[in-house]
């Protein structure tokens, strides 16, 4: 059964910065495609980017709101991915959705709330 | 930017009856579409890829349909389960994007 599970989130001032995780099992990591989703409170689904397999060249590509400001980054050898997000504004609050992306966004996490709020 | 627009916002059906949810992309997305169903307090689930394949474990009352700019999501005899909020999504390889709709809530008539 694959299990994605997030954590790092919470509430952080605007401009702060805050890593999150996402550890997966059930599959193979490795040659797994991962994107992170976010979900305003009360709002629709935003993709946030995505981190290719090693193996097919480890290419990461961002949404343009979050573009300079988040990093995605995986441990293979720990089936960990990561969000690097820094320079936080409030329009980033949401839950932090990640998801293992295959065919569409197939397996996704249960998710973390991350605030920014002064 | 390509934009997936639903329709309607809300569709309010009966139990048993026949739900039919539609998407339109502003540009030619081919068939690089995907439905995802999202019921209160829980992550979406994917419920069809390639506009019309059924991911593993999705009833057949479910089915999809379209291509370019037009597509549908069908369900028939919805069930009290079915009651949810469905998003549409499509990718591009260049740039690469992934984007959503907005969002139809099916709820009960």
């Amino acid at each position: 059964e694959v299990q994605l599970v997030e954590s790092g989130g919470g509430l952080v001032k605007p401009g702060g910065s805050l890593r999150l995780s996402c550890g997966g099992s059930g599959f193979t990591f490795s040659n797994a495609w991962m994107s992170w989703v976010r979900q305003a409170p009360g709002k629709g689904l935003e993709w946030v980017g995505r981190i290719k397999s090693k193996t097919e060249g480890g290419t990461i590509d961002y949404a343009a709101p979050v573009k300079g400001r988040f990093t995605i980054s995986r441990d293979d050898s720990k089936n960990t991915l990561y969000l690097q997000m820094n320079s936080l504004k409030t329009e980033d609050t949401a839950v932090y959705y990640c998801t293992v992306c295959r065919h569409g966004f197939d397996f996704w996490g249960q998710g973390t709330l991350v605030t920014v709020s002064s | 930017e390509i934009v997936m627009t639903q329709s309607p916002d809300t569709l309010s059906v009966s139990p048993g009856e026949r739900a039919t949810l539609s998407c339109r992309a502003s540009q030619s997305v081919s068939n690089n579409l995907a439905w995802y169903q999202q019921k209160a307090g829980q992550a979406p689930r994917l419920l069809m890829y390639d506009a019309s394949t059924r991911a593993a474990g999705i009833p057949a009352r479910f089915s999809g349909s379209g291509s370019g700019t037009e597509f549908t999501l069908t369900i028939t005899s919805l069930q009290s389960e079915d009651f949810a909020v469905y998003y549409c999504q499509q990718y591009t390889n260049w740039p690469p994007m992934y984007t959503f709709g907005q969002g139809t809530k099916l709820d009960i008539k």
